[in-house]
């Protein structure tokens, strides 16, 4: 059974760089999409970028400019980095995958993780 | 974008009632829709794919149909555990877009 699990800092201050990372086991990288959500306490769920393992990224517009999604093929992880962040960016974030060259169902998310933006 | 809407925002019901929750797409999706529930705290969790296909795992209860740019999610009876927040979702093309989600709470 594939599982994902995101981890990275909680707090990050406003104008400072948003770091997670998702750690991908019981299954292989390849042959699928990458991606992260986000989800702002109480409301709902916007997709941020996905990552192919061969590096092939794709953005949502509304954060392209702020955005990378890095790959480590090695340690079966892939990464978020989100720049410039405010307090419009405290969300919990997650990290799901879905197949290639298949319409867009995500099977399989991590738990999430909570990043709060605050000096 | 295409956008996504979802009725009711929320409603109350009693185990064992049948539960109907609409989605709307602002364009026509074929049958490119998934179906989540997302219980409180936890990640979303795919029930239903090709607007009516059941995923793996999910209990028979849940059922879907639609297409175009209507949807519906039908719970026929509904559980304890069927208490969440249920999100539609396109899935034609980047990028995916989610409903404002309807959450079904106790009568």
């Amino acid at each position: 059974q594939v599982q994902l699990q995101e981890s990275g800092p909680g707090l990050v201050k406003p104008s400072e760089t948003l770091s997670l990372t998702c750690s991908v086991s019981g299954g292989s990288i390849s042959n699928y999409f990458w991606n992260w959500f986000r989800q702002p306490p109480g409301k709902g769920l916007e997709w941020i970028g996905y990552i192919y393992y061969s590096g092939t990224t794709k953005y949502n517009s509304s954060l392209q400019s702020r955005v990378t999604i890095s790959v480590d093929m090695s340690n079966s992880q892939f990464s978020l980095n989100l720049n410039s962040v405010t307090a419009a960016d405290t969300a919990v974030y997650y990290c799901a995958r879905h197949v290639v060259y298949t319409p867009l169902y995500f099977d399989f998310w991590g738990r999430g993780t909570l990043v709060t933006v605050s000096s | 974008d295409i956008q996504m809407t979802q009725s009711p925002s929320s409603v109350s019901a009693s185990v064992g009632d049948r539960v109907t929750i609409t989605c709307r797409a602002s364009q026509g999706i074929s049958s490119w829709l998934a179906w989540y529930q997302q219980m409180p705290g936890k990640a979303p969790k795919l029930l239903i794919y090709a607007a009516s296909s059941l995923q793996t795992g999910v209990p028979s209860r849940f059922s879907g149909s639609g297409s175009g740019t209507d949807f519906t999610l039908t719970i026929s009876s509904l559980q304890p555990e069927d208490f969440a927040t249920y999100y539609c979702q396109r899935a034609n093309s980047f990028p995916p877009t989610f409903g404002p989600g309807t959450k079904v709470e106790i009568k």
